[in-house]
């Protein structure tokens, strides 16, 4: 199983930006897919999940409506939607699939995509 | 929120040392707590689902035990590979936080 990731991306405050995570060796639609970031020196943050199989989604307050998640069967993608975007969301953003027994164990990683947001 | 703290925020030891990482969750979280492993540089890898649960191709050397607010994790004969930073992570209720992390070093 591989999850990779959209390349890095920059910019500026107020804009959004859309990050995709492409599984490879497993389907998507039985799986929970999480989205967690982390900015620099700083500890991991929940940012989301979907269950892939029937596309429920819960999403951290802290984003305040800004973050939508989403899939594409079709493309075996995830897909992370931040807006509105602020310096402080600048953080290395990973997808991360989940055991298929345990929604909230995560067992494999994307790579990271690198945002960052400066004006 | 659920705060999550963890202790020590750094350690130093040496090859073949034993060493314990404490995890505490603000409210009782029941087992819903799991542990990873980062190097610089690269993501997160699970290493203990569940308090307890050793994921598969982890070594036995790690361990992971606690309930409710408060849980270990330890390292039996720490080996070069095992330096790197550890935390802790509550998956029963949104946010699912994790701990500032302990580093762990070589002395």
């Amino acid at each position: 199983v591989q999850l990779v990731q959209s390349g890095a991306e920059v910019k500026r405050p107020g804009a959004s930006v859309r990050i995709s995570c492409k599984a490879s060796g497993s389907g998507l639609t039985n799986f929970a897919f999480h989205w967690v970031r982390q900015a620099p020196g700083q500890r991991p943050e929940w940012v989301a999940w979907i269950n892939a199989g029937n596309g429920a989604t819960k999403y951290s307050q802290t984003f305040q409506g800004r973050v939508t998640i989403s899939t594409d069967t079709s493309a075996n993608t995830v897909y992370m939607d931040l807006s509105n975007l602020r310096p402080e969301d600048t953080a290395v953003y990973y997808c991360a699939r989940a055991k298929s027994d345990r929604r909230f164990s995560l067992e494999y990683w994307g790579q990271g995509t690198p945002v960052a947001v400066s004006s | 929120d659920m705060q999550m703290t963890q202790s020590p925020s750094s350690l130093s030891a040496s090859v073949g040392d034993r060493v314990s990482i404490t995890c505490q969750a603000s409210q009782d979280i029941n087992f819903f707590l799991n542990w990873y492993q980062q190097k610089p540089g690269k993501a997160p890898k699970l290493l203990i689902s569940d308090v307890s649960h050793l994921e598969t191709g982890v070594p036995s050397r790690f361990s992971g035990g606690g309930s409710g607010t408060r849980f270990t994790l330890t390292i039996t004969s720490l080996q070069p590979e095992d330096f790197a930073t550890y935390y802790c992570q509550q998956f029963d209720v949104a946010p699912y936080t994790f701990g500032p992390g302990t580093k762990v070093d070589i002395k």
